[in-house]
């Protein structure tokens, strides 16, 4: 079945550096790719997107490109600042509609 | 827009009880998903509900169910609760044959 395995965290960074969150899935069809991003107590928000292979889905700073060849689809901000502490989800979703998400990604960062 | 919104936002229940848990989606938006999240993990597809019919499910027991109202609006139902119920819910809804789902912020279920 479908399967998303991302990178470990937690990360912790000092404000300004260059984050990276690895991600990479398994799927049978052609998925749509996807970043969650879920703040303390709240829900998931919307982060970014990919349709399809090596489109490049990009908000506030963060980018990732859909990478059929790897199966990947990396997440990157070349600055981070303190507002960006929190839970990153990569999630992929099929032909079906359902999202199957990655464990999660803690990351914080420090002034 | 009030995006989509979930009720209520906590919730105490007793080992054995059952649960209703509501969820609005965002307005135009037909379809309605629904999420177990555990601490410390990522969520988990639970079922998906589309012209008031379940479409799909995950690997959940029967123990979960649900229903969508003509207006979109959808309900999930736990019987029988378990300690292991305990997690955040999340709803989700989404328009048509669009990709891109909206998150409401959850109903945390704690069972005691």
């Amino acid at each position: 079945g479908d399967s998303v395995t991302q990178m470990e965290g937690p990360v912790t960074l000092s404000e300004e550096a260059f984050l990276t969150i690895n991600c990479t899935y398994t799927a049978t069809g052609y998925p749509s790719l996807f970043w969650y991003v879920q703040y303390p107590g709240e829900g998931l928000q919307l982060l970014l997107k990919a349709t399809k292979a090596d489109d490049k889905g990009s908000n506030k700073g963060f980018e990732a490109t859909y990478r059929k060849e790897t199966t990947s689809f990396h997440l990157e901000k070349g600055s981070v600042q303190v507002s960006d502490s929190a839970v990153y989800f990569c999630a992929l979703s099929d032909n079906d509609y359902k999202l199957s998400f990655g464990a999660g990604t803690t990351v914080t960062v420090r002034a | 827009d009030a995006g989509v919104t979930q009720s209520p936002t906590h919730l105490i229940k007793t080992r054995g009880q059952q649960v209703t848990l509501r969820c609005s989606p965002k307005s135009g938006h037909d379809t309605v998903s629904w999420y177990q999240q555990a601490l410390g993990q990522g969520p988990q597809f639970i079922f998906q509900y589309y012209e008031e019919e379940e479409r799909q499910r995950g690997n959940f027991p029967d123990r979960f169910s649900g229903h969508q109202f003509p207006n979109y609006s959808s309900e999930l139902n736990v019987n029988a609760l378990l300690l292991g119920d305990s997690a955040l819910y999340l709803c989700a809804s989404r328009a048509g044959g669009n990709t891109e789902a909206f998150f409401g912020q959850g109903t945390r279920l704690t069972v005691v």
